[in-house]
């Protein structure tokens, strides 16, 4: 593995489902987050940890809940699905704090479909 | 509230000539300032960063510049070529933001460079 890896790299879902998006950097980076991409909205952060153990919202928190157990995954869970959450997820992490940099490196992305 | 905008959804450029994207911000508490670049089905890219202590920053082909009292960045790509085509999305961060080392992203300028 190198950088950060998503999985599964697109999933169709039914409306009411549960799904967890997972994710998993081996650079020993800190501070992890989500983000959504939807057209004409840009990037949206959704949750956020800055370290293991921590998490926090950010700007489009509903309907999901995401967990820090270890420094490496993140997994991003929707409880119920519903149609708005189709969307591109984005996860990334920095190592601000450590080396100082708030440069993020993102995954490749999911693509969600909630039919 | 968008507080990174990025008012032209896209960009068409000859190849050779200049490409200029724009991005205004709101928040004058920002003090690092990132540039990524999109390609489809793919995560985002770090691409060039300004602190605001700096008023340009340069690395190959690109150049960022800041004007500090007009909230206003801009990326110069000289010269454009045709790989240089995808979305280049403006992030920026702030230490006082309630999401910790998040980042703030416009919505993204789509970039066409033509042979």
């Amino acid at each position: 593995i190198a950088g950060i890896t998503q999985a599964p790299t697109s999933q169709i879902l039914a409306a009411g489902r549960r799904m967890t998006l997972r994710c998993t950097q081996d650079m020993r980076h800190n501070a992890m987050y989500w983000y959504r991409q939807d057209l004409g909205l840009g990037l949206r952060l959704i949750h956020y940890s800055n370290t293991a153990g921590t998490t926090g919202k950010g700007e489009v928190p509903d309907g999901y809940s995401v967990s820090r157990a270890n420094t490496d995954d993140f997994p991003l869970t929707l409880a119920s699905a519903v149609p708005s959450q189709t969307s591109v997820y984005f996860c990334a992490s920095s190592d601000w704090g450590v080396s100082g940099s708030i440069e993020q490196f993102f995954g490749p992305g999911t693509r969600l479909t909630v039919l | 509230d968008q507080q990174v905008k990025q008012n032209s959804p896209s960009l068409s450029v000859q190849e050779g000539r200049i490409s200029i994207l724009n991005c205004d911000y709101t928040n004058s508490m920002f003090d690092y300032f990132l540039w990524y670049k999109k390609y489809p089905a793919e995560g985002p890219t770090f691409l060039i960063s300004i602190s605001s202590i700096k008023d340009k920053n340069e690395d190959g082909r690109f150049t960022v510049f800041l004007n500090k009292s007009a909230k206003h960045l801009s990326l110069h790509i000289v010269p454009s070529q045709p790989g240089d085509s995808a979305v280049y999305f403006c992030a920026a961060y702030t230490p006082n933001s309630n999401s910790g080392y998040a980042l703030n992203f416009g919505k993204g300028t789509s970039l066409l460079v033509t042979p």
